[in-house]
């Protein structure tokens, strides 16, 4: 593994499923992020975590949920998924206090 | 609220100069930060501003103006590569990144 590994990379599924997509990084960043990106728009993060055992809401949290049980892995969670939730997720890390973040290659989600 | 604009799309000719805005207004300032994006991959890292002036870095220079809420990227020497989007975003005052939309910048021979 080398910097941040996304999976899956593209999945299709059917309102009402849950699905969780994985996020793991091999640089002992302390800060990870989920975001989504729909065209027109910037980013938008949806939760963060600065440290293992800590995690945030960001700017769109409802309908996800994340953990951090530990440094390296950032899980992303969709309950009860909806066609809204259509979008590419990008996952990040960072070291605490810095904006240079480095992404995984994005996981694009479809809910129909 | 917390806004960042830049234009949506520009186009430029390969060997040529082009400058990319974007404007500001958030709730405190820890950094402006351009990255990069091609078509289908994730955002990578170009630069950091924290201080007004110019910072340059090869092709590519980034400018900030932090009473003016105000930067540019610059990119000199247009390579086809070049062809991305191009996404500002702002450190506020809790150390959270406020992205912009992107500029899709265009590349013709």
């Amino acid at each position: 593994i080398a910097g941040i590994t996304q999976a899956p990379t593209s999945q299709i599924l059917a309102a009402g499923r849950r699905m969780t997509l994985r996020c793991t990084q091999d640089m002992r960043h302390n800060a990870m992020y989920w975001y989504r990106q729909d065209l027109g728009l910037g980013l938008r993060l949806i939760h963060y975590s600065n440290t293992a055992g800590t995690t945030g809401k960001g700017e769109v949290p409802d309908g996800y949920s994340v953990s951090r049980a530990n440094t390296d892995d950032f899980p992303l969670t969709l309950a009860s998924a909806v066609p809204s939730q259509t979008s590419v997720y990008f996952c990040a890390s960072s070291d605490v206090g810095t904006g240079e973040l480095f992404f995984g290659e994005g996981s694009r989600l479809t809910v129909l | 609220g917390q806004n960042i604009d830049q234009p949506t799309e520009m186009t430029a000719t390969e060997g040529a100069i082009v400058q990319i805005n974007c404007t500001y207004q958030t709730s405190g300032f820890n950094g402006l930060f351009w990255y990069q994006q091609h078509a289908g991959e994730a955002p990578t890292f170009l630069s950091y501003n924290v201080l007004d002036g110019l910072e340059e870095k090869g092709r590519f220079s980034s400018f900030l103006s932090r009473s003016k809420g105000y930067s540019y990227l610059l990119l000199k020497e247009l390579q086809m590569k070049d062809s991305a989007s191009y996404l500002c975003a702002v450190s506020d005052s809790n150390y959270q990144l406020i992205w912009g939309a992107g500029t899709k910048l265009i590349i013709k021979p």
